[in-house]
């Protein structure tokens, strides 16, 4: 496809499941960031992969929170034992190179009951 | 901590008006500074940057100055249109990466005709 995809665009949880939220870059685009969008809050930077370099982790909010980048291509972001505050739309972007513009998927809207 | 704050919205404006939409900052560094839009349905995708002091970043209309002077990027465009309407948010880097972004917290656009 020509831009990012995201799937599912919509996923709802009860409370304590584990979900994963799947990420398809752009062909080529070596950089993968994943963020997160709360309610009336900006987004927050969540990870960052570039290319075959240890992952930047520094924005994951809690030990419940994981990612991996397989291949240098798709992401799957999983959050285990899931809590009402993890409600959000979470976003992934690609970017050529990692001094590149940002290309955002449209997100994957979780809902944790 | 660095940070960027952008005026609250959501902001309703006829069509042909002019448009500002403030945003300041706070960083320790010499950071990039960027404002995203998201249409309706899409995803975020960058509108302009600017990398120094004193770059105008400009497109689609739209333009805004880094002062580094009063840590300002506010945007602006002297003739809105309805496809205008978006949520459109300020953005900061620090460092290589344009990806490891702080955001604000977005400002709603609304273009009546």
């Amino acid at each position: 496809g020509a831009g990012v995809s995201q799937s599912p665009s919509n996923k709802v949880t009860e409370k304590g499941k584990d979900v994963e939220l799947r990420c398809d870059p752009i062909s080529g685009h070596t950089a993968l960031y994943w963020y997160r969008q709360s309610l009336g809050q900006g987004l927050e930077f969540l990870i960052y992969f570039q290319g075959n370099s240890a992952p930047d982790k520094s924005g994951l909010p809690s030990d419940r929170f994981s990612a991996e980048r397989t291949g240098g291509s798709v992401s799957t972001l999983t959050i285990q034992r899931t809590q009402q505050e993890d409600s959000a739309v979470y976003l992934c972007a690609s970017s050529l190179t990692g001094d590149s513009p940002l290309h955002f998927g449209n997100g994957t809207r979780l809902t944790v009951t | 901590g660095n940070s960027v704050t952008q005026m609250e919205g959501p902001v309703t404006l006829s069509e042909e008006a002019f448009l500002t939409i403030n945003c300041t900052y706070t960083a320790t560094g010499y950071p990039s500074l960027f404002w995203y839009v998201q249409y309706p349905g899409e995803g975020l995708q960058l509108l302009l940057k600017a990398t120094k002091a004193d770059d105008k970043g400009s497109n689609k209309g739209f333009e805004a100055t880094y002062r580094k002077e009063t840590t300002s990027f506010h945007l602006e465009k002297g003739s809105v249109q309805v496809s205008d309407s978006a949520v459109y948010f300020c953005a900061l880097s620090e460092g290589g990466s344009q990806g490891n972004l702080i955001f604000g917290k977005g400002t709603k656009l609304s273009v009546k005709p």
